[in-house]
């Protein structure tokens, strides 16, 4: 399977608890994107990489999230000192900078978070 | 206000029936359309895209835009129950996607 993966797919923490969950992108992608999906909504943008460099930062990313992506392959975000609004899926897409069709991002499965 | 609205439904239609979906946006800004599929508790699949005014076809699907009205529509022909699934439209600008809500659409055998 060459799509974009994530793990873990689901993950329980309790409130107070840090979090980490990674992403691999297709491999000749070139952009990594991070998305927040609440239940009954779409995703809201995040952040999103070319290469190794974070270049844009939704206010929806408060200072307990960071994001990284070391060498301009796969990707961590982490959630630092969970709060149970945080609970929700966090979805990975990935895209060619240029070519025919740098719009198509393609999704990964999501990681599922609970905070309890 | 939202940058894309899409009625949430849900919307369900007897199996065979036309699907007819859609979104309004307020950003002149977004440049290209999308409509992802979702099913439950999976990733968005990316389903089609356009670029500028008028109708694309692929298959059953057949996506619209309307940028003077900023208005983007989705028809499903032939609607199948391997269709029911949430319908989330897209917007692109320079590098992100601004999604609607979603239409959760059930199409009964």
């Amino acid at each position: 399977d060459t799509g974009v993966s994530q793990n873990p797919r689901h993950k329980i923490t309790k409130r107070g608890q840090n979090v980490t969950f990674r992403c691999d992108p297709i491999s000749e992608h070139n952009r990594l994107y991070w998305y927040r999906q609440t239940l009954g909504q779409g995703p809201e943008f995040l952040t999103y990489f070319q290469n190794e460099a974070q270049l844009e930062k939704s206010r929806l990313l408060s200072d307990r999230f960071s994001a990284e992506r070391p060498k301009g392959s796969f990707s961590t975000l982490e959630i630092q000192r969970t709060e149970q609004g945080d609970s929700a899926m966090y979805l990975c897409a990935s895209s060619l900078a240029v070519g025919p069709r740098p719009y198509e991002q393609y999704f990964g499965p999501g990681t599922r978070l609970t905070v309890t | 206000q939202k940058e894309v609205e899409q009625d949430p439904g849900p919307l369900s239609v007897p199996e065979g029936a036309i699907v007819s979906l859609n979104c309004t946006y307020s950003n002149s800004a977004f440049q290209y359309f999308m409509w992802y599929r979702q099913y439950s508790r999976k990733g968005p699949e990316l389903l089609m895209y356009t670029y500028s005014s008028g109708n694309k076809e692929d298959g059953r699907f057949t996506a619209q835009v309307d940028k003077s009205s900023k208005y983007i529509s989705l028809f499903i022909r032939d609607s199948q129950p391997s269709d029911s699934a949430t319908y989330l439209c897209a917007m692109l600008g320079d590098y992100k996607l601004s999604f609607g809500a979603g239409t959760t659409v059930t199409v009964r055998a």
